[in-house]
C-alpha cells in the first residue's frame, strides 16, 4: 500500500524558515518523481514544485523560486521542502504527492497524495 | 499559465442522483486533464486522468469526458461516500494547474 506521511509543519513568523519532511513507503521511492502540492485556507489547490526520482531535475513555481528549495534522499525514502523567507501567503496545508508522466514536458499527475502538513506563518 | 475554471462552485445533490461538474481550460490542452478528489481530513485522491481514463480502483460511476478546452466529470449515482469537493488539474505545460474547487453538499 502506497503511503506518504508529512511532517515538519507549524507556526512560524514572517521572514522564518521551515522544513517539510515527506516518508514515502509501498513502492519504489527513487524510480518516482515527487511533488509538493499546497491550499492556503478557502483557496484551490497550488503545485509548489515537483523533483524527478533521481533528484536531478527541480522544478519551481515561478512564485516561489529562489525561497523554496525541494530535495530527496532515496536513502531514506524521504522527500524534503526547505522553506525560507516565508510571509504570511505561505500559510496553507502543504501536500506531498507521487507524481506521474512526462516531468519535463509537464505532462504530470499525482496519483497518490499525503494527508498534508499544516504551516501558519503568523506576521 | 494556463486558467482552470470549474463551474459550478457548489452543488446540493442527493443520494442516487447525476451529479455534473464543468471544467473548462483557458487555451486548449489535447486531453491532459485529471480529476481529484478530496474530502476533509483525508489525502486527496486521483479519480481520472488523460480526461477519461478511470484510475485503478474508482468505481465506475465516476465518468470523465472532454477534449480542448471543455471538460466534465459526471457521477452517474451519488453515493454516500461521494460527498466531497472535486478538482479538475490540466497536465499539458508547466506549471501544472487546479481548477478552484466544486463541493458536492448533501441536498
Amino acid at each position: 500500500e502506497v503511503q506518504l506521511v508529512e511532517s515538519g509543519g507549524g507556526l512560524v513568523q514572517v521572514g522564518g524558515s521551515l522544513r517539510l519532511s515527506c516518508v514515502a513507503s509501498g513502492f519504489t521511492f527513487s524510480s518516482s518523481a515527487m511533488s509538493w502540492v499546497r491550499q492556503a485556507p478557502g483557496k484551490g489547490l497550488e503545485w509548489v514544485s515537483s523533483i524527478s526520482g533521481s533528484g536531478g531535475a527541480t522544478f519551481y513555481a515561478d512564485s516561489l523560486k529562489g525561497r523554496f528549495t525541494i530535495s530527496r534522499d532515496n536513502s531514506k525514502n524521504t522527500l524534503y521542502l526547505q522553506m525560507n523567507t516565508l510571509r504570511v501567503e505561505d500559510t496553507a496545508l502543504y501536500y506531498c504527492a507521487r507524481t506521474s508522466g512526462d516531468l519535463v514536458r509537464g505532462l504530470i499527475k499525482f496519483d497518490f497524495w499525503g494527508q498534508g502538513a499544516l504551516v501558519t506563518v503568523s506576521s | 499559465d494556463i486558467q482552470m475554471t470549474q463551474s459550478p462552485s457548489s452543488v446540493s445533490a442527493s443520494v442516487g442522483d447525476r451529479v455534473t461538474i464543468t471544467c473548462r481550460a483557458s487555451q486548449g490542452i489535447s486531453n491532459s486533464l485529471a480529476w481529484y478528489q478530496r474530502k476533509p481530513g483525508k489525502a486527496p485522491k486521483l479519480l481520472i486522468y488523460a480526461a477519461s481514463t478511470l484510475q485503478s480502483g474508482v468505481p465506475s460511476r465516476f465518468i470523465g469526458s472532454g477534449s480542448g478546452t471543455d471538460f466534465t466529470l459526471t457521477i452517474s449515482s451519488l453515493q454516500p461516500g461521494d460527498f466531497a469537493t472535486y478538482y479538475c488539474q490540466q497536465a499539458n505545460s508547466f506549471p501544472p494547474t487546479f481548477g478552484q474547487g466544486t463541493r458536492v453538499e448533501v441536498k
